[in-house]
């Protein structure tokens, strides 16, 4: 069952604008995560943040929660060619002990030279 | 250098020919996963392991069988593949509960 859901689904911009990608979640969580996908390819770890904050930098990175509404979202800032990829977020449910991460279906980033 | 791997990294079989995925990982984390994503539908859990002879069903384990006899290796079975199951394959691993994952370089699988 899908936990998170991305929006939008896919985004096409120029370098050096940036991008806003959304999230929402339907159950409590313990800490959700922003993950990074080149095409095929493994996926690798951006940004984690608890559901007790509110934000969270990285870089040109920057993560919101929101948990009344449930939602978060992952701005890059100045983006570039690079930064093409999907992008994914993920929730843990609370209280199922093991993270039983759950992904949503990704926002495809096309970045433009 | 701290990675997980993955073998075979592409694999063509037929319905019913057993096939068996392995996954290591150097990090000495306790905790290992795979998924399978499809267009469309996102990566989802087929099994998890919370430490050596420790697995439990994600949300699609159908058709699937792990093993966890090394803390290292947490190899994925396919007892007898069906098309349904053509699929690219991620084997992650964690330090821990609610942590960050590290995704293996994944593994596409075709059953004809």
């Amino acid at each position: 069952s899908q936990q998170g859901e991305e929006d939008p689904q896919a985004l096409s911009i120029q370098e050096g604008e940036n991008a806003t990608m959304n999230c929402s979640y339907k159950t409590s969580i313990n800490n959700l995560q922003w993950y990074r996908q080149n095409s095929g390819r493994g996926l690798v770890h951006l940004i984690l943040i608890r559901s007790n904050e509110r934000e969270k930098h990285s870089g040109r990175l920057r993560v919101t929660l929101d948990t009344s509404k449930k939602s978060s979202s992952l701005l890059i800032t100045a983006s570039r060619a690079a930064d093409t990829a999907s992008y994914f977020c993920a929730t843990d449910r609370m209280n199922t002990g093991f993270q039983k991460l759950v992904f949503g279906t990704g926002t495809r980033l096309l970045v433009s030279p | 250098e701290a990675q997980v791997t993955q073998n075979p990294r592409y694999l063509i079989t037929v319905t019913g020919k057993k096939l068996t995925v392995t996954c290591s990982q150097n990090m000495n984390h306790e905790y290992m996963s795979w998924y399978r994503q499809d267009p469309g539908l996102g990566l989802r859990q087929i099994y998890y392991s919370m430490n050596v002879e420790v697995t439990d069903k994600g949300d699609v384990p159908e058709g699937y069988k792990v093993s966890r006899k090394e803390k290292r290796n947490f190899p994925l079975i396919l007892e007898s593949p069906s098309p349904n199951q053509t699929s690219l394959y991620f084997c992650a691993s964690s330090p821990g509960p609610y942590n960050e994952q590290f995704f293996g370089p994944g593994t596409r699988l075709t059953v004809l």
